[in-house]
C-alpha cells in the first residue's frame, strides 16, 4: 500500500501552460507539504497545510497555487509554466507536532520545454 | 533562523569500514533534528531522529546518529557500511517552536566494494 502517492510521475510541457500535480496519502496525517528539488538536489519547502489551513508559503510565485480538498490530498497548480520551474516536486505528510518525521512521495519530474 | 550545514559534497568508504557523514544546525530552540536517505528517482525516507534524551540514536538500516548539543552537532554514523548505503543523505532541523523543517544540501554517500 502506497502510503504518499503523486500523480503524474514525469510531466513534460512547454512554456507558458498550466499543469497539475495531484498527491494522496492514506496515513491518516494532519498535515501536508510542497517541496522543490532543483537539479543540485536543494531541497526548498514551498507549501504546508495542516487540518487543510496553509501554514506555510515560502516565497514562492504566485504562479504556483495549492489547493487541499480534504486532509488527505493537496494538489499543487502551476499557471504559465517556465523554464526555472522543472524540478522535481515532493509531497510529503506528517502527523502534528514538531517531532514528527515526514514520509515522502515518490516525486513529480516537471519538464517544462 | 534556523540552518542547517553537511560540510560534504561527498563521503566515499570502502565497504565493511565505519561511516560518518557530518552535520552541523543552528536553531534558536530546542532543535529537532533528522536525518533522511534518498535513492536515485526516490523519494526522501526518514531514517532516525533526535527528539531528546539519550544524545545516541539508533534508526533504520543499522544508522545512529550522535547529538552534540556544544558543538551543535549530529553526525549519522555506521560501523560497518554497505554498498546498498550508497545514497544521498539529508541532515534536517526543526525548532520546536516552529512549523518548518530545514533541509540540508545533502551529502552523497559512495560505498565502494
Amino acid at each position: 500500500d502506497t502510503a504518499v502517492s503523486q500523480t503524474p510521475k514525469y510531466l513534460v510541457t512547454q512554456m507558458g501552460n498550466d499543469k497539475s500535480i495531484k498527491c494522496e496519502q492514506n496515513l491518516g496525517h494532519d498535515t501536508m507539504y510542497w517541496y522543490k528539488q532543483d537539479s543540485k538536489k536543494f531541497l526548498k519547502i514551498m507549501f504546508s497545510y495542516n487540518n487543510k489551513e496553509l501554514i506555510i508559503n515560502e516565497t514562492v510565485p504566485n504562479r504556483f497555487s495549492p489547493k487541499s480538498p480534504d486532509k488527505a490530498h493537496l494538489n499543487l497548480h502551476i499557471n504559465s509554466l517556465e523554464l526555472g520551474d522543472s524540478a522535481v516536486y515532493f509531497c510529503a505528510s506528517s502527523q502534528g507536532g514538531a517531532d514528527n518525521e515526514q514520509f515522502f512521495g515518490p516525486g513529480t519530474r516537471l519538464t517544462v520545454l | 533562523a534556523q540552518s542547517v550545514a553537511q560540510p560534504e559534497d561527498q563521503v566515499n568508504v570502502a565497504e565493511g569500514n565505519p561511516l560518518t557523514v557530518k552535520c552541523t544546525y543552528s536553531v534558536s530552540g530546542n532543535p529537532y533534528l533528522f536525518w533522511y536517505v534518498q535513492y536515485p528517482n526516490r523519494g526522501l525516507q526518514f531514517l532516525l531522529k533526535y527528539i531528546t534524551g539519550d544524545n545516541l540514536v539508533k534508526g533504520s538500516y543499522g544508522f545512529e546518529a550522535e547529538f552534540n548539543k556544544s558543538q551543535t552537532s549530529f553526525h549519522l554514523k555506521k560501523p560497518s557500511a554497505l554498498v546498498s548505503d550508497s545514497a544521498l543523505y539529508f541532515c534536517a532541523v526543526r525548532d520546536t517552536g516552529g512549523f518548518k523543517t530545514i533541509f540540508g544540501a545533502g551529502t552523497r554517500l559512495f560505498v565502494k566494494a
